[in-house]
């Protein structure tokens, strides 16, 4: 069965240290999102894409985040620097549709110390 | 701002028990209502609500919207201890997730 792929599935950084997320998506899969789950809390939409294109980036903190999907296929979140707050889960989901159901991979866990 | 709230925030039941949980939105442009399973990993979709009144089923879960009252609920029959789970509730058009509704069956 297809599956979105994520990694690492953990990280452990330093404040002020880069850290970058990878996410493939399951294939076909136009609309690609990263959300932020801090603990206790619904996911977060960070940014979503339609193939290539940035569609929503309104909730991504730009001057420490950036993703890229430069090939409308997997993407990659990058923090720098990063900072205590930034310790949740991150995932990515995909969907076949704009409007579609979202299939999550398993997430990469960050922990900033 | 689009907001999304689940309650309860936390539910402890006995296996067997029948469970419902309420999932209210006020979102711009609202076009459908998704609620997820999560265990101790990513989201698992359950089902997605466009129309009111009209109730998918899916074995001993259940969801149905209202969107003349801005709510949805899911029930849960005769609950086993794998359903013991974060259960998040979710409005689009851009996606807001409320903050779930925590949920534990006792054997």
């Amino acid at each position: 069965e297809a599956e979105v792929a994520q990694s690492p599935r953990y990280k452990i950084t330093e404040k002020s240290q880069a850290v970058a997320f990878w996410c493939d998506p399951i294939s076909g899969h136009a609309t690609l999102y990263w959300y932020r789950q801090i603990l206790g809390q619904g996911p977060e939409l960070l940014v979503q894409f339609q193939d290539e294109s940035v569609v929503d980036d309104s909730q991504l903190p730009k001057d420490r985040f950036s993703a890229e999907r430069l090939k409308g296929v997997d993407s990659t979140l990058k923090i720098q620097p990063a900072e205590l707050g930034d310790s949740a889960m991150y995932l990515c989901a995909s969907s076949l549709e704009v409007r579609g159901e979202q299939f999550f991979g398993p997430g990469t866990r960050l922990t900033v110390l | 701002e689009d907001k999304v709230v689940q309650s309860p925030l936390s539910l402890v039941v006995h296996e067997g028990d029948t469970v419902t949980l309420n999932c209210s939105y006020e979102v711009t442009n609202f076009r459908s209502l998704l609620w997820y399973k999560q265990e101790k990993k990513a989201p698992t979709f359950l089902f997605m609500l466009t129309s009111s009144g009209i109730e998918k089923k899916s074995g001993r879960l259940s969801s149905i919207l209202d969107k003349k009252e801005l709510f949805s609920i899911l029930n849960i029959t005769a609950t086993q201890t794998g359903d013991s789970a974060v259960y998040l509730c979710a409005a689009r058009e851009k996606l807001t997730f409320g903050t779930g509704t925590r949920l534990t069956i006792i054997p």
